[in-house]
């Protein structure tokens, strides 16, 4: 059964404590991102790989890192840093990141920080 | 990166034609236009792409103009189950905007 995992579906941190959102694919797509959606809004995009151990810049990279070890996982980490971490996180894959690739959008993780 | 524009709500009856416009002026020759459906705490799901002229699939249908620069997408006797928000994306699909909160009324 093919498609994106993201885990946990709920979680909960105090502020000033790092948190990492797993995001795993078995789709053997090329191209993971990572998007942030508050109440009400679109989607923000704030990482994307192209490829393992590649990885670019979205709108909101300030306060978060990833990594592409693995190409079926894409860790996202909220540090301290991110001003204002309590949001909704999508993770998504597609073939390539070209034009014309559909994503494939996991579950998401709702964070919320305290 | 092409920017698009849509209306940020609309209302219909239940068993009628939705049409969801998008502008999307800035749009660049390789650019597909892609539309995405969300339900609340989900993440979107592809509905439909083009590049020209008109597609349809077994849930809707995609116009796309001669100049590209707006889109229609297209859904036939709409159900309560199509109340969702609508993304149009005309880019090499990495940029949501706001999208179209569609609600079906029954």
């Amino acid at each position: 059964d093919g498609g994106i995992t993201q885990s946990p579906k709920y979680l909960f941190r105090k502020e000033g404590q790092n948190v990492t959102l797993s995001c795993e694919q078995n789709l053997n797509h090329d191209a993971m991102y990572w998007y942030r959606q508050d109440p009400g809004q679109g989607l923000r995009l704030i990482y994307y790989s192209q490829i393992v151990n590649d990885f670019q810049k979205g709108d909101i990279a300030e306060g978060y890192s990833v990594s592409r070890e693995k190409k079926e996982s894409f860790p996202l980490t909220v540090t301290s840093a991110q001003k204002n971490p309590t949001a909704f996180y999508l993770c998504a894959s597609s073939e390539t990141s070209g034009v014309g690739y559909e994503q494939y959008f996991g579950p998401g993780t709702r964070l919320t920080v305290t | 990166l092409a920017k698009t524009t849509q209306p940020i709500s609309m209302d219909s009856y239940e068993g009628q034609e939705v049409n969801i416009t998008c502008s999307h002026n800035n749009i660049a020759t390789n650019d597909y236009i892609t539309w995405y459906q969300q339900f609340p705490s989900q993440g979107p799901r592809f509905i439909i792409q083009g590049y020209k002229t008109k597609v349809t699939n077994e849930v809707a249908s995609l116009f796309i103009p001669a100049d590209r620069k707006s889109s229609t997408l297209s859904l036939p006797r709409v159900s309560l189950s199509d109340t969702a928000v609508y993304y149009c994306l005309a880019t090499n699909n990495l940029f949501f905007g706001t999208g179209t909160r569609l609600t079906v009324i029954p």
